[in-house]
């Protein structure tokens, strides 16, 4: 069964400073990887997604995430964060056409 | 499209007492699916449906809830009777997806559940 690790609870950048958070999975073939935010008291809502194709891949708001399929990754990045980026960020992970499984969260916290 | 709607957005209510929560998907998704999320468990997928059909209830924590999907505009989480550990954020969400490929999910704003 494919999982998903996100080795960050919290992350604290500056704002304006570069971010990347990161998502390891385990699954044996390609997975379908994906990235959600979830602002303090909203629901999930999609970033980015990566199926097959180019492994960097653009979401809303300025992220990307690069698929590096021999460090099992997903990493999603962002060159200048914004203070309205402050929210938990989750990785994803399908398989053919099973639910997803996400990671645990990362919950980012920007400084000015 | 106004997007997963989930009602009511805020329930509080004793211990004991039935609770339900409801879903109505984004039209044509035919997938629907129900988590639970807490600060100590994260988020937690507890059942879902395709095509109003039941596929898999295993997160379902234990036999006091339920989940029914009567139409597919339309979707319910029951808990009798309710218990303080079931205080969480409950979420439902949909997609269209085919056999090959999930498609992503879209998560409603959610029902916040105090059990006092």
């Amino acid at each position: 069964a494919q999982s998903v690790t996100q080795p960050d609870i919290h992350i604290t950048v500056s704002e304006g400073a570069s971010l990347e958070l990161r998502c390891n999975y385990s699954y044996g073939a390609t997975p379908y990887l994906f990235w959600y935010v979830q602002s303090p008291g909203q629901g999930l809502q999609l970033l980015l997604k990566y199926f097959s194709g180019d492994t960097l891949v653009q979401g809303i708001k300025g992220f990307e995430a690069e698929f590096k399929r021999s460090q099992s990754s997903f990493n999603l990045r962002k060159p200048s964060v914004h203070w309205s980026d402050a929210a938990e960020y989750f990785c994803a992970v399908a398989a053919g056409n099973t639910p997803l499984v996400f990671g645990k969260g990362t919950r980012l916290s920007v400084i000015a | 499209d106004a997007g997963v709607i989930q009602s009511p957005r805020h329930e509080v209510t004793e211990m004991g007492q039935e609770v339900t929560l409801r879903c109505k998907p984004i039209s044509g998704h035919d997938y629907l699916f129900w988590y639970r999320q807490t600060m100590m468990r994260g988020l937690e997928l507890l059942i879902y449906f395709n095509n109003n059909v039941p596929i898999d209830d295993s997160g379902m924590p234990e036999d006091r809830f339920s989940a029914k999907m009567p139409n597919a505009s339309f979707s319910t989480l029951k808990i009798q009777p309710s218990e303080p550990r079931d205080s969480a954020v409950y979420f439902c969400a949909s997609s269209f997806g085919a056999f090959w490929i999930p498609y992503e999910q879209y998560f409603g704003p959610g029902t916040r559940l105090t059990v006092t």
